[in-house]
């Protein structure tokens, strides 16, 4: 069964800290890997996507890295700032043209001054 | 348009009433996507469409449900005797579903749904 577990469920920091955020997937064929952002009462927004030949993607001070071996997927905040705090929500599309979503339940970060 | 348009933004209604949610995706995108998010929770897929091939309806959780889309184009989702549990955000999200494309979808604000 196709699924995509992330962790932890809600995290808290402080503005100026540096967070990782995990997805564990199973999921076949794998097509890419995307993490979206999801701001309170928005729709989610990508923040990165990830090949199967990819280990490391930056965007900012968002940093993905990718273990297609492992399965795992992990994605590191550095230097939060207030408006950092969202649900961020990994996504595991699969098939040859990646058409079929699987949607991870999301980690809800809480950033404080 | 310059992104996914969903409507009403907000909609309130009473138990057993039917509604119907609009979704105006982004010119040229093939796929078009519904997903449920009850308060404090994931997103739940519903349907999926793919050009003019049958849409995916495995998420749909009852008969109460049924999407229809005119093409490459609008959308609507709808939901006949509106439940309490039915209660939730309506997200909608299109995508330029091709071979070997990276399959980014691009979402609506969603359409927030509360059944009295």
């Amino acid at each position: 069964k196709n699924q995509v577990e992330q962790s932890p469920q809600s995290l808290i920091i402080l503005e100026g800290k540096n967070c990782t955020l995990q997805c564990n997937y199973t999921v076949s064929p794998f097509s890419n890997l995307r993490w979206y952002k999801q701001d309170t009462g928005r729709g989610p927004v990508s923040l990165t996507i990830m090949t199967f030949s990819e280990n490391t993607k930056s965007n900012g001070r968002y940093t993905a890295t990718l273990d297609a071996d492992t399965k795992q997927s992990s994605l590191h905040i550095t230097a939060s700032q207030l408006s950092d705090s969202a649900s961020y929500i990994c996504v595991v599309s699969a098939g040859t043209g990646g058409f079929k979503t699987i949607f991870g339940a999301g980690t809800r970060l809480f950033v404080k001054a | 348009g310059a992104g996914v348009s969903q409507s009403p933004s907000n909609k309130v209604t009473e138990k057993g009433k039917d509604v119907e949610l609009r979704c105006d995706p982004i010119s040229g995108h093939t796929a078009l996507y519904w997903y449920r998010q009850r308060l404090g929770q994931g997103l739940e897929f519903l349907i999926y469409f793919q050009g003019n091939s049958a849409p995916d309806k495995s998420g749909l959780p009852s008969d109460r449900f049924s999407a229809e889309r005119t093409g490459e184009s609008v959308s609507t989702l709808t939901i006949q005797r509106t439940q309490q549990e039915d209660s939730a955000v309506y997200l909608c999200a299109s995508s330029l579903a091709v071979a070997g494309g990276t399959g980014e979808l691009f979402f609506g604000e969603g359409s927030r749904l509360t059944v009295l």
